[in-house]
């Protein structure tokens, strides 16, 4: 079965600091990757995808991530982070196999000091 | 509406009650899904349907019973539930369920109900 590691659990950092996340995942074939954001008292949205293509993908807010596929990583990045950025981060894939499935990493707390 | 609106937003509850859980999605997908939000947990698949019929049932407990009477509706009937169910329960939506390397299966959520089984 398909698992996602979150490896970092609670990050913290001060504004315009650099922020990288990290997902790695554990299936061999073809995967779609995402990333979801929860702010406080919302409920989850997408910040960016990947299907196909372009392994390095833009999403909303200044966010972008990288598929390594010989590393099974889809890190999460943002050269200068913002206190609205505070939130709790979630990597999930869609992996061939159970493509059904939207397999979700537990999760990083990100918390921006202003 | 727009979106994916789950009703009600807050729910107590107690062992002995039955009550539902309520989904509704706007977007015209055909895919629907429950998902458990547990605090420092990830995110846990419970059911999917697709076209109104169930795909995957995670081995979820009986006392969850799913309903999808049409494409748009998606319930969730709870009865003799312990307190460890208490959690968020989020109701999600995508086009379809499956096609990997397609651009249909991005899900989108509900804000969940936040459940407290006393």
């Amino acid at each position: 079965a398909q698992s996602v590691s979150q490896h970092n659990h609670h990050v913290i950092l001060s504004e315009a600091a650099s922020l990288e996340l990290g997902c790695n995942y554990s299936y061999g074939g073809t995967v779609n990757l995402f990333w979801y954001v929860q702010y406080p008292g919302q409920h989850l949205q997408l910040l960016l995808k990947y299907f196909s293509g372009d392994p390095l993908v833009k999403g909303i807010k200044g966010f972008e991530a990288e598929f390594i596929k010989s590393k099974f990583s889809f890190n999460l990045r943002k050269p200068s982070v913002q206190w609205s950025d505070t939130a709790e981060y979630f990597c999930a894939v869609n992996a061939g196999g159970s493509a059904r499935q939207l397999t979700f990493g537990s999760g990083t707390q990100l918390t921006v000091l202003p | 509406e727009t979106g994916v609106t789950q009703t009600p937003r807050h729910l107590v509850m107690g062992m002995t009650n039955k009550k539902s859980l309520k989904c509704e999605q706007h977007l015209g997908h055909n895919a629907m899904y429950w998902y458990k939000q547990s605090a420092k947990k990830p995110l846990e698949l419970m059911f999917v349907y697709s076209l109104e019929e169930r795909v995957e049932n995670n081995s979820v407990p009986s006392r969850f019973s799913p309903e999808c009477p049409n494409s748009s509706h998606l319930f969730l009937h709870l009865h003799t539930l312990q307190p460890e169910d208490s959690a968020l329960y989020l109701c999600a939506s995508s086009q379809v369920a499956g096609g990997v390397g397609g651009k249909n299966n991005e899900q989108f959520f509900g804000p969940g109900t936040r459940l407290t089984v006393l």
